[in-house]
Order: structure tokens, then C-alpha cells, then sequence
């Protein structure tokens, strides 16, 4: 059974261009989050998708950010304009139900100059 | 909000010893994740925990859920060099489905 895939593995942008991250939850997970860890320091929730619905995206920093699950199958997460402070590796994990295991994704690390 | 502390920050090791790491939080937690996660990889699932006072084991690694609800505790017996790594508890924020992680614990296995 195929694990959280993301794609791409790295990406390397200039501040004030557009990235999208792209996320392949396990077959069958309905729950997908998406989490960033940034220089070094803990992982920061920044969304959670129930199907093709935002059940909680109160850890969205601003409206730079824009996730999306159309038909609740893969997620893509959006930054425009990237700033410096975007920089960091992006998780996204899934799980069957909303209470159970997240596994996780390899990570985007994301690098904006 | 809801925070969990780990702690020791980092650790250095012989191999061979036996390791211990811990995680508390200021409110209870119905459920404990404890994660691995080595270098430029995700987070990997080492044991899950979902009742208080209960010990789960998964090979040299046992975790265990604290009878307050408030903490967690990761032992590892025997380390080798691949258990290299950040270790990270992991728990749904209060109410919700938003899991929260620790500050991580990195650990150095010196052969």
C-alpha cells in the first residue's frame, strides 16, 4: 500500500513567487493535514481537510496560504506571493478517522530567497 | 493554547544505553503519538497510546501513557546507532482534531 506521497520533494523559489505543494494521502483517508516545520523548530498544525471540506484551518498564517481538496482525494497548498519567512519543510500526513494515527509525508522543504 | 514540552531538548549517548525522554502538557490529552523523524524524511509512527496508565512496547522502544493524562514517557533499551534522530510526542488539541506536537527531543548515538 502506496504511503503520503508529496511532491515536490524540494523547491527553491524568489520571494514573491507562486509555489504549490502537492500532497497523495493514503487510499482510502479521509482526514489529510498539512503541517510545517520551520527552521529547526517544532511542527505547527496549519490545516485539516475532512474529505473535500476545511474542518480547521486555524493555523493558516495568513491568506497567502490557500489548501484545497477538490473531490477529497489529493490536497494542493498554495503560497502567493512566497515571502522569506515561508522557508521550511511542509508536512502533510493522513488518516481514517479524525481521532486515529497520522502518517506522514517525506516533506516539501520549501526554500525562498 | 495547548503546548507540550519535551524534554531533555537534546542527548547525547554510548551506544549500547538505555534512553529516556518525556513530554507534558498543561492539559490532559486523550491520546499520545510518539514519532521518529530522521533527516530529511517525515515523521514516523513508533507507538500509539490511548488510555491512561497504559504501556505499549514496539521492539526496544516502549512508551507509556501517564496516569494524570498530562504527560507521556518514551524509553529505548539497547541504543544502536540508527536510532539517531528527533523524537516527537503528538496530541489532539483539546476538542478538536488538531494534533500538536512537542518540541522534540534530539537524540546522538555515540558508537
Amino acid at each position: 500500500e502506496a504511503g503520503v506521497t508529496q511532491f515536490p520533494s524540494h523547491s527553491v523559489i524568489e520571494k514573491g513567487q507562486t509555489v504549490t505543494l502537492r500532497c497523495d494521502p493514503i487510499s482510502g483517508h479521509d482526514n489529510l493535514y498539512w503541517y510545517r516545520r520551520v527552521m529547526g523548530k517544532e511542527i505547527k498544525f496549519l490545516l485539516h481537510f475532512v474529505k473535500e471540506s476545511k474542518q480547521d484551518e486555524s493555523g493558516m498564517p495568513n491568506n497567502r496560504f490557500l489548501a484545497e481538496r477538490t473531490g477529497g482525494t489529493y490536497s494542493t497548498l498554495k503560497v502567493q506571493p512566497a515571502e522569506l519567512e515561508d522557508s521550511g519543510v511542509y508536512f502533510c500526513a493522513s488518516s481514517q478517522g479524525s481521532n486515529e494515527k497520522l502518517f506522514f509525508g517525506s516533506g516539501t522543504q520549501l526554500s525562498v530567497l | 493554547g495547548q503546548q507540550l514540552n519535551q524534554s531533555p531538548q537534546s542527548m547525547f549517548i554510548q551506544e549500547g544505553e538505555d534512553v529516556s525522554m518525556n513530554c507534558t502538557s498543561s492539559s490532559i490529552f486523550n491520546t499520545w503519538l510518539w514519532y521518529k523523524q530522521d533527516p530529511g524524511e517525515g515523521p514516523v509512527l513508533l507507538i500509539a497510546l490511548y488510555k491512561a496508565g497504559e504501556l505499549t512496547s514496539n521492539g526496544r522502544l516502549t512508551a507509556q501513557f501517564g496516569i494524570t493524562r498530562k504527560d507521556s514517557f518514551l524509553n529505548i533499551s539497547a541504543s544502536i546507532p540508527s536510532d539517531v534522530g528527533i523524537y516527537f510526542c503528538a496530541g489532539p488539541s483539546s476538542g478538536t482534531y488538531k494534533y500538536i506536537f512537542g518540541t522534540g527531543t534530539r537524540l546522538k548515538v555515540l558508537a
